[in-house]
């Protein structure tokens, strides 16, 4: 079965920094991946995702299918991106979405 | 719209009761799912639905219950509580499927004792 990894369950950070949150999905084929965010006191909510090639809140990611990973980056974190933050990833239409175990960004002023 | 709306916020529970946690869309959404939240096990899909009168199981079925009579409507019923079921519980809907914009309701939390 498909199954997504987020190593890190916290990562902090100084604002300024460049942020980084690991996810590697196992699934031989080609899935759709996305991030997922959830901010204090907020619904989760999509952040984007890997077919739109955007960047949202200066967060941007790439999906390597060499290393079967899809991180998600921002070069310069701010203290508003501290959240709960999921990769998740879906194989086919009427398959259900798959989420890691996700990972908590702090960024500390 | 309201959006996805889920009822109640918070409930404690006695090991062995029943109660049913209603999760509700006014976005004609075809695909609604369940999710329990656990510390350290992210979101773990309990049920899901692709339309009205079909539901399937997800990872963590066990203990649970669902039913699908309308397009809106996707209650979650727990049919003899258990202290491993406390957890706070998302309802999600989304267009088409699973690989649609999920919309997130803003939980139940529960506490079975």
């Amino acid at each position: 079965a498909q199954r997504v990894t987020q190593p890190e369950k916290l990562l902090s950070v100084f604002k300024g920094a460049p942020v980084e949150l690991k996810c590697n999905y196992s699934y031989s084929g080609s899935p759709e991946l996305f991030w997922y965010v959830q901010y204090s006191r907020q619904r989760l909510q999509l952040l984007l995702r890997h077919i739109s090639r955007e960047s949202i809140k200066g967060f941007t990611a790439d999906l390597n299918k060499g290393e079967t990973s899809f991180h998600l980056k921002k070069p310069f974190a701010q203290e508003e991106d501290s959240a709960m933050y999921y990769c998740a990833l879906i194989v086919s239409g009427n398959t259900p979405l798959v989420f890691g175990k996700g990972t908590r960004l702090s960024v500390i002023a | 719209n309201a959006g996805v709306t889920q009822t109640p916020k918070f409930q404690v529970l006695k090991t062995g009761q029943s109660m049913t946690l209603q999760c509700a869309q006014d976005m004609n959404h075809e695909y609604m799912s369940w999710y329990r939240q656990d510390p350290g096990m992210g979101l773990r899909l309990i049920h899901y639905s692709v339309g009205a009168g079909i539901t399937d199981q997800g990872e963590v079925p066990n203990g649970y219950n669902v039913s699908r009579s309308t397009t809106e409507d996707f209650p979650l019923r727990l049919l003899s509580a258990a202290p491993s079921q406390t957890s706070v519980y998302f309802c999600a809907s989304s267009y088409g499927t699973g690989g649609e914009t999920q919309y997130f309701g803003p939980g139940t939390r529960l506490l079975v004792l």
